[in-house]
């Protein structure tokens, strides 16, 4: 049992350069969504998903894009690297409400 | 909207003895849930322990254990005979019970840094 993936686990981008963090979850859930880790700040939530085709903004989503076609993969798009994406991204999963969330190990992006 | 406030940035503790990490938060809801995520050196997000906030009794998890005060609102996670693969960032988080839009989303504290002293 896979759990969360994501992937990669670094990266390294130039400023105004694209690229999508993929998520993959095995467990049939319903909930994912994407949080960033930055220091002294704990997690945000940048975006959420309640079901295949179907999300919504969290917290901090500027910048980010998302989309649901399938219940297994929620990836993220950032769509001109800033050098404040800087962060560790966190995707993570649950089945309904009541559970535990469970996360994804995190990729660290460097926007240069 | 909910705000989970941890106090203290960093703790340290002797191996094999107990400390308390603190968390407060701020709600106008009756029901919810609490969460002590841990996150060691690898960056892995574990969860420690849940209590749902119905439930009087506080939640224990081995050497884990909370102390749930909800008319205080706050929830402070106890680590007894601590050791050293205990050390790591611990997050707090709420999570809301109801079902409305974004309501499962996680609140997160900023963290406490504990360090484990051989």
């Amino acid at each position: 049992n896979a759990g969360v993936t994501q992937t990669p686990k670094f990266q390294v981008l130039k400023t105004g350069q694209s690229m999508t963090l993929q998520c993959a979850q095995d467990m049939n859930h319903e909930y994912m969504s994407w949080y960033r880790q930055d220091p002294g700040m704990g997690l945000r939530l940048i975006h959420y998903s309640v079901g295949a085709g179907i999300t919504d903004q969290g917290e901090v989503p500027n910048g980010y894009n998302v989309s649901r076609s399938t219940t297994e993969d929620f990836p993220l798009r950032l769509l001109s690297a800033a050098p404040s994406q800087t962060s560790v991204y966190f995707c993570a999963s649950s089945y309904g409400v009541v559970t535990e969330a469970f996360f994804g190990q995190g990729t660290r992006l460097t926007v240069v | 909207a909910q705000t989970v406030t941890q106090s203290q940035p960093e703790m340290s503790v002797q191996e094999a003895e107990t400390v308390t990490l603190s968390c407060t938060y701020d709600t106008s809801e009756s029901d919810y849930y609490l969460f002590w995520y841990k996150q060691p050196p690898s960056r892995q997000m574990i969860l420690v322990i849940r209590q749902e906030a119905y439930k009087q009794q506080n939640a224990t998890e081995n050497r884990f254990s909370v102390n749930f005060q909800k008319a205080a609102k706050s929830f402070s996670l106890k680590i007894s005979d601590s050791q050293l693969g205990d050390a790591a960032m611990y997050f707090c988080a709420y999570r809301s019970s109801y079902s409305g839009a974004g309501s499962y989303q996680l609140t997160f504290g900023k963290g406490t840094k504990l360090s484990v002293i051989p």
